[in-house]
């Protein structure tokens, strides 16, 4: 079954709103990605997140790590037209493999 | 530079074909990876190769047959095409074996008839 689940499916906000994504996984973990898609193109990394750490930022997004909840957040502030994409959490599952969630479609809208 | 580049960039072929899929990755790496993104966006490994060593060899059909001639290249060779495999195929490379970040290259969207 799928280690890492996000929440909402979609999401659509006002450019200039916060976007928040949420992502639960099943089993424990030793560390959690972030990633986003544009339509068309490849994934693209976006933050790491060890599983001692509780929140990490870079530039504009903030992650956040609750690993009592199996649960991880990303926050995107001030929201960009370029923000638009899917964005997907992926999980260390056995043997290294790494597991992919089914993604957030956010859209920014003008 | 492209990082990490594949081709063709769009594929359509009919059912029963054989076909290869290209990937290069000018990173240094030493793992590649081969994944399946269906319709839903839904995105599963199916291959990886670390210095040319298969490492992770999830649920395939034996039709899909990766080979890593070196460790920049991880081509991917799908025989008896069926209308299932029509889906967009990343290839990605990373650092290590382990849970590093993965650069993915633009997707190969094949079209099965």
């Amino acid at each position: 079954s799928q280690q890492g689940e996000e929440d909402p499916q979609a999401l659509s906000i006002q450019e200039g709103e916060n976007a928040t994504m949420n992502c639960s996984y099943k089993t424990s973990i030793n560390n959690l990605q972030w990633y986003r898609q544009n339509s068309g193109r490849g994934l693209v990394h976006l933050i790491l997140i060890r599983s001692n750490e509780r929140e990490k930022h870079s530039g504009r997004l903030r992650v956040t790590l609750d690993t009592s909840k199996k649960s991880s957040s990303l926050l995107i502030t001030a929201s960009r037209a370029a923000d638009t994409a899917s964005y997907f959490c992926a999980t260390d599952a056995r043997d290294d493999k790494i597991i992919f969630g089914k993604g957030t479609r956010l859209h920014i809208l003008p | 530079d492209t990082a990490v580049s594949q081709t063709p960039k769009y594929l359509v072929t009919q059912m029963g074909n054989d076909k290869s899929i290209k990937c290069e990755q000018n990173l240094g790496h030493d793992t590649m990876y081969w994944y399946k993104q269906d319709s839903k966006k839904f995105l599963k490994i199916m291959f990886s190769y670390n210095n040319k060593e298969l490492i992770i060899n999830e649920t395939v059909p034996n039709r899909f047959s990766p080979k890593s001639p070196d460790k920049a290249h991880l081509n991917l060779h799908i025989n008896s095409l069926e209308l299932g495999d029509s889906a967009v195929y990343f290839c990605a490379s990373s650092q290590g074996a382990g849970f590093d970040e993965q650069f993915f290259g633009p997707g190969t969207r094949l079209t099965v008839l």
